[in-house]
């Protein structure tokens, strides 16, 4: 079966650090770029950015540019979302899902899936 | 900054249809967008439904299908079903690292 299982929830105070992680399995790791996705609370879906572990090769929203960094280690099948100084802002569910590409008739197609469970991060004075 | 748009609100009876839209403010939506759907329920991760305009993913219920309608991304639910409330949201690739959701339709089947 093929899933991306993320970390637990994490509350943190502003300022902090914080890592995340999404765990591929059941699949060849390296081969499907990840993407991370927030919702805040109430809110719609945000695209943050992508990386590709094969390569690292990663690519930012420009609204998320300099705000996180986006990671993978390939050794152990896992993409990381990080924070060095978090904001009360931040605080949200994080998603990551798997982004691949299929011929179709001839013509590409572009999926995403599995999503991961998220994790809830709580930023919190 | 690219906004990509749905109706924020749809009211459809059960075994009714009902067609949700996606519209760019860069112009009209094509294939090249590559339009994704996504159907998200309280409290849950969100699960594909659509992808590359109107193909449908092996658990996709027969009743979803996508479409591209007068320049808009299209998600068409025919004989609607009381489990299909949910927020529905698109997605279009505008190339490199920009992907853009839209801000979601809120489905209530009554």
């Amino acid at each position: 079966e093929v899933q991306l299982v993320q970390s637990g929830a994490e509350v943190k105070k502003p300022g902090e650090s914080l890592k995340i992680s999404c765990k591929g399995s059941g699949y060849s790791f390296t081969s499907y770029w990840i993407g991370w996705v927030r919702q805040m609370p109430g809110k719609g879906l945000e695209w943050m950015g992508i990386i590709y572990p094969g390569d690292s090769d990663t690519r930012y929203s420009p609204s998320f540019q300099g705000q996180v960094t986006i990671s993978a280690d390939k050794s152990i099948s896992t993409a990381y979302l990080q924070w060095s100084s978090l904001k009360a802002s931040d605080t949200a569910m994080y998603y990551c899902v798997r982004h691949g590409f299929t011929m179709v008739r001839g013509v590409r197609g572009r999926w995403f899936d599995p999503w991961g469970q998220g994790t809830l991060v709580t930023v919190s004075s | 900054q690219t906004v990509v748009t749905q109706e924020p609100s749809l009211t459809v009876s059960p075994g009714g249809t009902v067609t949700l839209t996606c519209a760019s403010s860069t112009g009209a939506v094509t294939s090249g967008y590559y339009p994704n759907w996504f159907q998200q329920k309280p409290g849950q991760a969100p699960r594909a439904l659509i992808y590359s305009t109107s193909n449908k993913h092996s658990w996709t219920p027969a009743r979803f299908s996508g479409s591209l309608l007068g320049g808009k991304a299209a998600l068409t639910l025919s004989g609607v079903q009381p489990e299909d409330e949910a927020e529905y949201y698109c997605l279009l690739y505008y190339g490199g690292a920009q992907v853009v959701f839209g801000g979601g339709t809120k489905l209530t089947v009554l």
